[in-house]
Order: C-alpha cells, then structure tokens, then sequence
C-alpha cells in the first residue's frame, strides 16, 4: 500500500543536539510538508518542497533545516537553535492532481 | 490572508444523532477543501476532500458540502458511532501551495 512512513516514532533530544527526524512517500508525490502540532495551536508549517532539489521556508522556519535530495524522502532537522523544539511533527506529500494531502502518522520530539 | 475557523471547538452527542460541523474561510480563493481525522496521538486521516468546482463529497456515513461563495463547508456525520470520536479538522488548499488548517472541532460520541 502507497502511504507516508515517519521515523522514530518518539525521539528525545539533549539540550544542544541535533535530531532528523526522517519521512518517507511511495506515493509518487511531487510536493512534501513538515508541520508542527502543538496543543491548543494547531498544524503551523515549518518547511515545504514542491521538487527534488528546491524547498521553501514555511511560517515558521526558524532552527529546522531540510533537503530534498530524492523525491521519495524529505528528512527533517531540528537544530540547537530551535528553543522550544517540544512537539508533535506531522509529515505530509500531495499529488499535482488534486492537491490531496496525505499524512504520516507524526514524530513525537520530547527535550530532556 | 486565509483564515479558517471552526465552530464549535468541542461537541458531545449521544450514540446514533445526526450533527454537523463547521467550517469558515475567509478568502474565497481556494483550489480544494479537505476534512480530515485526528485521533490522540496520531497523525492525520483525509476523510473527504472537496475541488473548488465540486458542492460535496460523500463516503460512507459521511458528507461534506462546499459552498465557495459564503466561504463554508459543513462536514454532516450520519448515525454517529462512539469510534467517531476524534478531533476533525478541516484545510483549504490555496495561493502558493499552502494548506491552511482550522483549529479542529473534538467530538465525543456518548454511548
């Protein structure tokens, strides 16, 4: 089945560490997402890229960087510089189609 | 720029009601609509998504209307089950490639 698998499932960062958080699609999806769920705050987007090799900054950019190197996987890092890195990211691809989004089933990112 | 509200925040029903949640947008301009489902701790689930030139979708026990004029869709829930119970959130899809998501409505469904 065509789908959106993300990885860890939980993941806990130090204080100064790097984390990736990795997203794959077998979807055929040109565009992917990364969104960022915080309660009580909604889905706020972080990156996007409509196309190997180009990626866009979203709303709220700051300490994540991103690439695109294949179109199948879109990897996720949250840098020393994110303060507040504590959340729930989601992953996201949709078709040239129809613009349906489909999601993965979201990293869990916990600082101790 | 895009705004989307939903209305209300929570719903609590008993078993077997029919209801109706809603969703608002503020600029007229969008290419689709989407609904999807959350459940705690889960990623999100498309239950019906919407193209700009359609006025609703139906799979199962569900229906959702789009009227782009007014800047609403409402997501109509027949015969509700207590495995409904999730938070429901609706997106637009816009300018630049952005899907623009509501805050969610939590829905509890009583046995």
């Amino acid at each position: 089945d065509g789908g959106i698998t993300q990885s860890p499932k939980y993941l806990f960062r130090k204080e100064g560490q790097n984390v990736t958080l990795s997203c794959e699609q077998n979807l055929n999806h040109d565009a992917m997402y990364w969104y960022r769920q915080d309660p009580g705050q909604g889905l706020r987007l972080i990156y996007y890229s409509q196309i190997v090799n180009d990626f866009q900054k979203g709303d709220i950019a700051e300490g994540y960087s991103v690439s695109r190197e294949k179109k199948e996987s879109f990897p996720l890092t949250v840098t020393s510089a994110q303060k507040n890195p504590t959340a729930f990211y989601l992953c996201a691809s949709s078709s040239q189609g129809d613009y349906g989004y489909t999601f993965g089933s979201g990293t869990r990112l916990t600082v101790v | 720029k895009q705004e989307v509200t939903q209305i209300p925040a929570a719903l609590s029903v008993p078993e077997g009601e029919n209801l109706v949640l809603n969703c608002s947008f503020t600029d007229s301009a969008i290419y689709n609509l989407q609904w999807f489902r959350q459940d705690p701790g889960k990623g999100l689930t498309s239950l019906l998504l919407i193209q700009s030139s359609q006025r609703e979708q139906t799979s199962g026990r569900l229906n959702a209307s789009l009227d782009k004029s007014s800047g609403r869709s409402t997501l109509y829930i027949a015969a509700s089950q207590p495995g409904d119970s999730a938070t429901y959130l609706c997106a637009v899809y816009a300018r630049a490639q952005k899907l623009v998501f509501g805050q969610g409505t939590r829905l509890t469904i009583n046995p």
